[in-house]
C-alpha cells in the first residue's frame, strides 16, 4: 500500500518564527489533506490540497502530484498552532493513509 | 464544528466488557470510516463503509465490529475489551470516497 513520510518528526519554535513541514507519499493519489491535532485530540481540517497551492490566514500549502511531496507553511507561529499536524492521502480507490505525524511545539 | 457526531465524548470501562461508539455523519455524506489512535501514535484505519455496506477493512481485530444503518448513522463495537484497546477512536464522513474526510471529536476510551 501507499507509504506516507512526514517530516521533520518533531519542531520547537519560539513565538513568531516560521516553519514548513513536508510530507512525501509513495504512489499517485486523488485527494490529500493537512490536519491539525490540538491538545485535546481534536483533528481540525486544514486544507483540502491533492494539487496546487492553497492560503488560508498565516497557513498555506502546496502540493506537487507528479513529484508526490506536499508541504505546510506556518508563518508567524503562535502558541495555539502547537500541536501534531498530519497529512492523509488516498489512493485511487483505497483508504485515508496517514502519515506519522509532525509535533509542533511554539514557545512564548 | 466538523459536524460529524461522535458519542459519548468518554468513557470509561473494565476489561472484559462491551462498548458501542456511535458516529453521526455530515448530512447528506454517505461515507464513514472508523480509526483509532493509541497514546501518542498514529491513526490506523479499522473500517470503512459506504452507504450502508462494508467497503474496506484495515488492521480490525476479530473483537471489533461496526455497521452502517439506513439513516447512515454508524456504530463501531468493541467486545472483550482489554487494556490495549485505551485509545481515542474517531470516525469521518465524505461524500463520496475519497473526497475531502471531516472528522468527529473523538470518543476517548480507557479500558482499566
Amino acid at each position: 500500500g501507499i507509504q506516507v513520510e512526514q517530516s521533520p518528526p518533531d519542531l520547537i519554535l519560539q513565538e513568531g518564527a516560521n516553519s514548513t513541514l513536508r510530507c512525501n507519499f509513495s504512489d499517485s493519489v486523488n485527494n490529500l489533506q493537512w490536519f491539525h491535532q490540538n491538545p485535546w485530540g481534536q483533528l481540525i481540517n486544514l486544507f483540502y490540497i491533492p494539487s496546487g497551492t492553497k492560503q488560508n490566514g498565516r497557513l498555506s500549502a502546496t502540493t506537487v502530484a507528479t513529484e508526490r511531496y506536499s508541504l505546510l507553511y506556518i508563518s508567524s507561529s503562535q502558541t495555539t498552532d502547537s500541536g501534531v499536524y498530519f497529512c492523509a492521502v488516498v489512493n485511487y480507490g483505497q483508504n485515508f493513509v496517514f502519515g506519522p505525524g509532525t509535533r509542533l511545539s511554539v514557545l512564548p | 464544528d466538523s459536524g460529524v457526531t461522535q458519542t459519548p465524548k468518554h468513557l470509561i470501562t473494565a476489561t472484559g466488557q462491551r462498548v458501542t461508539l456511535r458516529c453521526s455523519p455530515r448530512s447528506g455524506d454517505l461515507s464513514v470510516y472508523w480509526y483509532q489512535q493509541s497514546l501518542d501514535q498514529g491513526l490506523q484505519f479499522l473500517i470503512h463503509y459506504y452507504n450502508g455496506e462494508e467497503r474496506a477493512k484495515g488492521n480490525i481485530l476479530e473483537r471489533f465490529s461496526a455497521q452502517q444503518f439506513p439513516d447512515l448513522h454508524s456504530e463501531l463495537n468493541l467486545s472483550s475489551l482489554e487494556l490495549g484497546d485505551s485509545a481515542l477512536y474517531f470516525c469521518a464522513s465524505t461524500p463520496l470516497w475519497g473526497t475531502e474526510a471531516f472528522f468527529g471529536q473523538g470518543t476517548r476510551l480507557t479500558v482499566v
